[in-house]
């Protein structure tokens, strides 16, 4: 059983579009990331969470702690988005999601 | 502010062999988390340090071993190694990491190959 389930495992969108990621976990947290990982395998950390929402540019967190939910949006998707987005939550240590394979066409 | 540097980027060993992953971290941040990433999943916790002890451990067997340095940068080891061992081998470094508090800083991982 996973700890941390993310959905859709894969998403294809048209440049422009809003996306969303929906991540679920069923531990208790101190925190929740979310992680963005190109091909090449090196990962960049977007947000940590402990309650309600952030905002960075065209990427949105949001987190639901009573629900153990979250969710990444992207707004106006870009092709340069393409990439592996991981939701990870922080229990003692990082616990991550499988990840979910974005891919935006112009 | 540096980031984390991982060496070497990439690494081919054969099977039984001894391999070593270095790791700097991120000026300020005294704790260190080693993670395996095989091929299409998501990265699985190995072990973390904490000013130069280990702190805390996945399920990966002691043939996985590490260490952290005065200067909080951190060694992978692994021992014997076994084909299933081949994956993306990714460090992070944190502030603090068990209180709750800070984010990460990862580094850009090491491929080992093992044939």
């Amino acid at each position: 059983k996973n700890e941390v389930e993310q959905s859709p495992q894969n998403l294809t969108a048209q440049e422009g579009e809003f996306i969303t990621i929906n991540c679920s976990y069923s531990v208790g947290i101190s925190a929740l990331h979310w992680l963005q990982q190109h091909p090449g395998g090196g990962i960049v950390s977007l947000f940590m969470l402990s309650s309600g929402k952030k905002k960075h540019g065209r990427l949105i967190a949001t987190i639901n702690i009573q629900e153990k939910h979250s969710s990444l949006h992207i707004t106006a998707s870009h092709p340069r988005d393409s990439a592996v987005y991981i939701c990870a939550v922080r229990f003692n240590e990082l616990i991550f999601g499988t990840g979910t394979r974005l891919q935006v066409f112009p | 502010e540096t980031g984390v540097t991982q060496s070497p980027t990439h690494l081919i060993k054969t099977r039984g062999q001894q391999v070593t992953l270095r790791c700097s971290s991120q000026s300020g941040h005294n704790t260190v988390s080693w993670y395996q990433q095989a091929l299409g999943q998501g990265p699985q916790f190995i072990f973390q340090y904490y000013r130069e002890e280990e702190n805390g451990r996945g399920n990966f067997p002691p043939r996985f071993s590490g260490l952290q340095f005065p200067n909080y940068s951190s060694e992978l080891n692994v021992n014997a190694l076994e084909l299933d061992d081949s994956a993306l081998y990714l460090c992070a470094s944190s502030v603090a990491a068990g209180q709750g508090r800070g984010g990460y800083t990862f580094g850009s991982g090491t491929r080992l190959t093992v044939v």
